[in-house]
């Protein structure tokens, strides 16, 4: 069965920050990539992904991710983080394609704190 | 626009009663899915359904039951609750892309269940 390792629990900043939140993953096929946030009271929302071809891909609010197949990793960067990114982060894993019908396995979540 | 609705939003239970979470979503999604998330430990699928009428155990199944009738509707329901159950519950629901692949989950609010 497949997993997925967020590297840090909590992580706390200070606005203008740079940001990098590891994930890593266990499984040898083909996958699909996921960052997921909960903003404070907010529902789960798709923050990014990766499906196929850059491993370099950029989502909503300035965030990035890099796919690196070698390490299994697809850690989350910003190069400068605002208060208003306090949440939590999942990063996410499916299967691609077959019949896993895109289930997703979540990481254990970070939770980012960022001061003003 | 409504998306997913998950009912109730707080509950407590005594050990070994029953009850039903609710969720529905008015997207016309085929796909939808039953996650619990315990502090610490991510997400994890309990069950999902690729259509009414089909559904099929995730990973933590043990102690929920799902029913789909409809497209709209995919209750949760805990016929014995123990205290292991205490967590909070999201429903989700996702398009059906071209080879399984799984575009993006949308996300109700969340159910947090205490048994007690």
């Amino acid at each position: 069965a497949q997993s997925v390792s967020q590297h840090n629990h909590h992580v706390i900043l200070s606005e203008a920050a740079s940001l990098e939140l590891g994930c890593n993953y266990s499984y040898g096929g083909t996958v699909n990539l996921f960052w997921y946030v909960q903003y404070p009271g907010q529902h789960l929302q798709l923050l990014l992904k990766y499906f196929s071809g850059d491993p370099l891909v950029k989502g909503i609010k300035g965030f990035e991710a890099e796919f690196i197949k070698s390490k299994f990793s697809f850690n989350l960067r910003k190069p400068s983080v605002q208060w208003s990114d306090t949440a939590e982060y999942f990063c996410a894993v499916a299967n691609a394609g077959g019949t896993s019908y895109g289930k997703l396995t979540f990481g254990q979540g970070t939770i980012l704190t960022v001061h003003p | 626009n409504a998306g997913v609705t998950q009912t109730p939003k707080f509950r407590i239970l005594k050990i070994g009663q029953s009850m039903t979470l609710q969720c529905t979503q008015d997207m016309n999604h085929n796909y939808m899915y039953w996650y619990r998330q315990d502090p610490g430990m991510g997400l994890k699928l309990i069950y999902y359904s690729v259509g009414a009428g089909i559904t099929d155990k995730g990973e933590v199944p043990n102690g929920y039951n799902v029913s789909r009738s409809t497209t709209e509707d995919f209750p949760l329901r805990l016929e014995l609750a123990a205290p292991s159950q205490t967590s909070v519950y999201f429903c989700a629901s996702s398009y059906e892309v071209t080879g399984g692949y799984n575009e993006k989950l949308f996300f109700g609010s969340g159910t947090q269940l205490s048994v007690l």
